[in-house]
């Protein structure tokens, strides 16, 4: 059982837009604005998409885009394209005695 | 161009060591934190350990506390990830990946540079 839980699974059309949670405790999520998302396509490593909750690192496209409310964290994906299916994980800073703990991931299916 | 080259998977049996080798090139690796992140068949990430740019500071998870030891070598930009006692649900793909944020001894702010794994089978 992940320490950070995301449903499974999400889908959305072309050109929509789709939200991912991720819910957490105050111990991590909801302690910290240390939460990151990564994208991770079959058989790939994963790919870093955001940063302390909404950085974009270079070179990701600004439709992706992070947010955070109390324990729970949220990555929006806008304007779907066909290249955006894929699994995506959140990550949290959990204190100095979990110090990073992840969410189980959530396959993004674009119909 | 910024890498890191995972090496030293492979099969062993339960109860054995192994110990898995990250390469790095491209950056000034004794800048940056390292971690190693696993992916068993079929599954999810799970983060197993970091140390500190200096090797100060090392953090494990619970899972392999005790039996996993990280450390490494900056004369030879490279991280290592002892494994001892393995079991076989330490069965996984493992990454090795870079600190996002140089100097970093205490946060975890996120890994930007991940290398293409190394597969562990514990298996008898």
């Amino acid at each position: 059982q992940s320490a950070l839980t995301q449903p499974p699974s999400a889908s959305g059309s072309p050109g929509q837009s789709v939200t991912i949670s991720c819910t957490g405790t105050s111990s991590d999520v909801g302690g910290y604005n240390y939460v990151s998302w990564y994208q991770q396509h079959p058989g790939k490593a994963p790919k870093l998409m955001i940063y302390e909750v909404s950085k974009r690192p270079s070179g990701v496209p600004d439709r992706f885009s992070g947010s955070k409310s109390g324990n729970t964290a949220s990555l929006t994906v806008s304007g779907l394209q066909t290249e955006d299916e894929a699994d995506y994980y959140c990550s949290s800073y959990a204190g100095s005695n979990n110090f990073v703990v992840f969410g189980g991931g959530t396959k993004l299916t674009v119909l | 161009q910024v890498q890191l080259v995972e090496s030293g998977g492979g099969v062993v049996q339960p109860g054995r060591s192994l110990r898995v080798s990250c390469a790095a090139s491209g950056f000034t690796f004794s800048t940056y934190g390292m971690h190693w992140v696993r992916q068993a068949p079929v599954k999810g990430l799970e983060w197993v350990a970091v140390i500190s740019f200096d090797g100060s500071n090392k953090y494990y998870a619970d899972s392999v506390k005790g039996r996993f030891t990280i450390s490494r070598d900056n004369s030879k930009n490279t991280l290592y990830l002892q494994m001892n006692s393995l079991r076989p649900e330490d069965t996984a793909v493992y990454y090795c990946a870079k600190d996002l944020i140089p100097w970093n001894s205490y946060y975890y702010y996120g890994m930007d540079v991940w290398g293409q794994g190394t597969t562990v089978t514990v298996s008898s």
